[in-house]
């Protein structure tokens, strides 16, 4: 069964830091890498796909990074701002199913 | 363009009482469909999927059940709900390497 970490599990910095959030998991057998933002009550809002081919993907100020063989991958969000307050969460494709991690909230203070 | 919806955004049950979530999808023929739960504090878990009319797989065992009469229309449903099935419960649909979700149903068992 495919298991999704990702750590930290909050994250509070100040406004133009840069922020990394890491991923991790067990099968690397998937199809694609998921990057997802979720504002507190609301659905998922989809930032980055990677496919398990692909070892990185970019837009804007985020980046995401792939190591399919190692079973990780890192979402840079650079400069942050107090907009980018929100959970993300990391999900893995596979078999029809995505995994998710539990996410990483982060807060921008101004 | 493809949309996804779902209904009621949010609903207060008393336990006991039965459930019935609705998620229809448009502008798009034959998706793959998903039901999540996102219980408070925890991330997202795949409950149901279905690849086709009446073709419905669990994930987890529980009190759920998912129901899919038309090909756009995804179900959930319980003849009793449980304290524990309070949540916010996700629909997906998949066009074959990704999900897009819908805004989401804030579901509160007392």
């Amino acid at each position: 069964k495919q298991e999704v970490t990702q750590i930290p599990a909050a994250l509070s910095v100040p406004e133009g830091e840069n922020l990394v959030l890491n991923c991790s998991f067990t099968d690397s057998a998937i199809y694609n890498l998921q990057w997802f933002r979720q504002d507190p009550g609301k659905g998922l809002t989809s930032l980055l796909l990677i496919q398990s081919s692909q070892r990185e993907q970019t837009s804007g100020r985020l980046n995401a990074s792939l190591d399919k063989s190692s079973g990780r991958s890192t979402l840079y969000i650079a400069a942050s701002q107090p907009g980018d307050s929100a959970t993300y969460l990391c999900a893995v494709f596979a078999d029809y199913k995505l995994s998710f991690g539990a996410g990483t909230t982060v807060t921008v203070r101004a | 363009s493809q949309t996804i919806h779902q209904w009621p955004a949010t609903l207060v049950q008393p336990v006991g009482s039965p459930l019935s979530l609705e998620c229809t999808v448009e502008g798009t023929s034959n998706p793959n469909l998903y039901w999540y739960r996102q219980a408070a504090g925890r991330g997202l878990q795949l409950l149901f999927y279905s690849v086709g009319i009446g073709q419905i797989s669990s994930e987890v065992p529980q009190n759920l059940s998912a129901s899919r009469p038309q090909d756009r229309q995804f179900i959930l449903s319980s003849k009793k709900l449980l304290l524990s099935d309070s949540g916010f419960y996700l629909c997906a649909w998949s066009p074959k390497d990704t999900q897009y979700f819908g805004p989401g149903t804030r579901l509160t068992v007392l």
